[in-house]
């Protein structure tokens, strides 16, 4: 079956320590995306990757990182320095960046830092 | 971060009837309009995009409109079912991303 795999689906962490969150798919999409969703907000982009080896910031990259080293997989790891990163994690992949492809959604991970 | 509203924020519905909701967005550099329906416990599920003004698509009981020189979408259900059950995002595609709206929360009453 192709599709998107998140792990875990619950994370939780302290303050001030880094987490990574993974994200697959088999796809064999370029294009993947990181989202975080907030109640009552929509889903707010973090982080993209065009292609492998490629990465961009979105709008709420301040505290985030990511790396694409293969195709498959777009890891993401919120760092002590993001202020408020309790929140539901969505990544997602589409065929290419341009063109105006659906996108594919993981199931998400939903992080609580105490 | 482009504006993309939905309203309304929930509704109720009855089996059997039919409901309407809205996205409105920018109407500059517009690329593609997406809508996806999201069901609790499971993954956003793409059901259309969008490109052309004037579009309508359907899929099966649920259909949707694009305006593109107003900035808005309609999407339709008809004779809804409890499966129709979700929150229905929908997205706006500019040369740079997708921008989502906060989602309108469909709950059918058998």
């Amino acid at each position: 079956d192709g599709g998107i795999t998140q792990s875990p689906k619950y994370l939780f962490r302290k303050e001030g320590q880094n987490v990574t969150l993974s994200c697959e798919q088999n796809l064999n999409h370029d294009a993947m995306y990181w989202y975080r969703q907030d109640p009552g907000q929509g889903l707010r982009l973090i982080y993209y990757s065009q292609i492998v080896n490629d990465f961009q910031k979105g709008d709420i990259a301040e505290g985030y990182s990511v790396s694409r080293e293969k195709k498959e997989s777009f890891p993401l790891t919120v760092t002590s320095a993001q202020k408020n990163p309790t929140a539901f994690y969505l990544c997602a992949s589409s065929i290419s960046w341009i063109a105006p492809n659906e996108q594919y959604f993981g199931p998400g991970t939903r992080l609580t830092v105490t | 971060i482009l504006n993309v509203e939905q309203s309304p924020q929930s509704l109720h519905v009855q089996e059997g009837d039919s409901t309407n909701f809205t996205c409105s967005f920018p109407s500059s550099n517009f690329y593609a309009l997406h809508w996806y329906r999201w069901e609790t416990a499971k993954s956003p599920e793409a059901l259309f995009v969008m490109t052309l003004n004037g579009d309508e698509k359907k899929k099966g009981r649920i259909s949707a409109t694009l305006n593109t020189k107003e900035g808005y979408s309609y999407l339709y259900i008809k004779g809804s079912q409890p499966e129709d059950s979700a929150t229905y995002l929908c997205a706006f595609k500019d040369d740079y991303k997708l921008s989502f709206g906060a989602g309108t929360t469909v709950t059918v009453r058998a």
